[in-house]
């Protein structure tokens, strides 16, 4: 049974970085068929994918074109983690951030496995 | 980017009657490899979405075959056969054959 326990604090002050911590139980952040996935939520936006990283041989970053400039998404495979970092937030930013594991099947990638939710305010 | 369009928003349905759910894409989820990256999930309150329908019409584990997924290329429908009260929530359409990944808006299932 995959487990994703996010972590984080809740409270971020503008132009600061946001970072959220993902462990993983049950695979592994270097697994083969899985890519580990940031996902946040909010009234304005909805649902919306943030970005991902995978392994395969080597690891490999997507990022939504929108904030290409401002995130980064790391695994720690020593602790089997998946880390989000984004920077100089705004309070556009205030969402809930949801660690999501996908995974490869025969209908591409598909989100099996999300975490509890981080509920993250940018407020000073 | 994608967009993905729900209608409608909101659904009050009497258990044991049936729904429907219509999601639009502004571009064809067929890939070139002949599968189609249509995916539903449902929000329950409180709670993280989980993952109901991928590749249009399969269910995912554990879904109740009350569930089921139906279109092609830009036009698909969620069905519930016989609503139950435990199907309250929102539901998503995803399409996953372009990145950014994006989701419909949402439509929020009640019971009357």
């Amino acid at each position: 049974q995959v487990q994703l326990q996010q972590s984080g604090p809740g409270l971020v002050k503008p132009s600061q970085t946001l970072s959220l911590t993902c462990d993983i139980s049950g695979d592994s952040v270097s697994s083969n068929s899985a890519a580990w996935n940031w996902i946040r939520q909010s009234p304005s936006r909805g649902l919306e994918w943030l970005g991902r990283t995978y392994y395969r041989s080597k690891w490999y970053n997507d990022y939504a074109v929108s904030l290409k400039s401002r995130i980064i998404i790391t695994p720690d495979t020593s602790h089997n983690q998946v880390f989000l970092h984004l920077n100089s937030v705004t309070p556009d930013d205030t969402a809930m951030y949801f660690c999501v594991r996908a995974l490869w099947g025969t209908s591409g990638w598909f989100f099996d496995y999300w975490g509890q939710g981080t509920l993250v305010t940018v407020s000073a | 980017d994608i967009v993905m369009t729900q209608t409608p928003l909101s659904l009050s349905v009497t258990p044991g009657q049936p729904a429907s759910i219509s999601c639009k894409s502004t571009q064809s989820l067929l890939h070139s490899d002949g599968k189609t990256y249509l995916y539903w999930y449902l929000q329950k309150p409180g709670q993280s979405p989980r993952l109901l329908i991928y590749g249009v019409s399969s269910r995912f584990s554990g879904v109740p075959d009350r569930f089921s997924g139906s279109g092609s290329g830009t036009d698909f429908t969620l069905k519930i056969s016989r609503v139950e009260a435990e199907d309250v929530g929102v539901y998503y359409c995803m399409q996953g054959i372009q990145l950014p990944y994006t989701f419909g808006q949402g439509t929020k299932l009640e019971i009357k």
